[in-house]
């Protein structure tokens, strides 16, 4: 298996601008998430699917943030419109959710930078 | 709620040097505990688990024991080698389908 992956590996944008950043998880995996990474707050789950429906979006830092997994082998986090603090590392995981000793599989992230 | 703490790094070791990353958690329930490793430019990765107490879980040299009297799961290795060097992050997963809670991470930087 490719593993979990995720495009673009770097995103540059401007201020303003929507951008979209895909997953596509292990195939047979039904649990995706989504996590930032920054040197200020470290890794922060944003939100999670089980089954492509979303479970907890309470990470998901306000409305410019939206995602969807409209089946079981793709997810996209759009930022519209996007802001320079949101630059960060994204960071997608899926895993077997059915179990509590499974764990989760990460992507390489996708490195964005808001100028 | 759930979380986990680690010792503040950078860590900074000379080669064949003995290491250790300290790590406690809170959970509400009995969690499933995780260390995973960050090499640079790259996405996190299993180092090892262990889902029961006094469970050793080891791979590439490193361990840690699953310590329920006291919420740990130290990270050791023996004799740590320029290529460990990587940012580790403890964690745990409390139920079967929640979510892991990450610890901060700690750096490690191994000089020659």
């Amino acid at each position: 298996d490719a593993g979990v992956i995720q495009s673009p590996r770097h995103e540059v944008t401007e201020m303003g601008q929507e951008v979209t950043l895909r997953c596509k998880p292990i195939s047979g995996h039904n649990s995706l998430f989504w996590y930032r990474q920054t040197m200020m707050r470290g890794l922060e789950l944003l939100i999670y699917f089980n089954n492509n429906v979303p479970i907890d979006d309470s990470g998901m830092p306000e409305d410019r943030f939206s995602a969807k997994m409209p089946n079981a082998s793709f997810s996209t986090l759009k930022i519209q419109p996007s802001e320079p603090r949101d630059s960060a590392v994204y960071f997608c995981a899926s895993t077997s959710g059915d179990r509590q000793n499974t764990e989760a599989f990460f992507g390489q992230g996708t490195r964005l930078t808001v100028v | 709620g759930n979380s986990v703490t680690q010792m503040e790094g950078p860590v900074t070791l000379s080669e064949e040097a003995f290491l250790t990353i300290n790590c406690t958690y809170t959970a509400t329930g009995y969690p499933s505990l995780f260390w995973y490793v960050q090499y640079p430019g790259e996405g996190l990765q299993l180092l090892l688990k262990a889902t029961k107490a006094d469970d050793k879980g080891s791979n590439k040299g490193f361990e840690a024991t699953y310590r329920k009297e006291t919420t740990s799961f130290h990270l050791e290795k023996g004799s740590v080698q320029v290529s460990d060097s990587a940012v580790y992050f403890c964690a745990l997963k409390d139920s079967g389908y929640s979510t892991l809670t990450f610890g901060k991470g700690t750096m490690l930087l191994v000089s020659p």
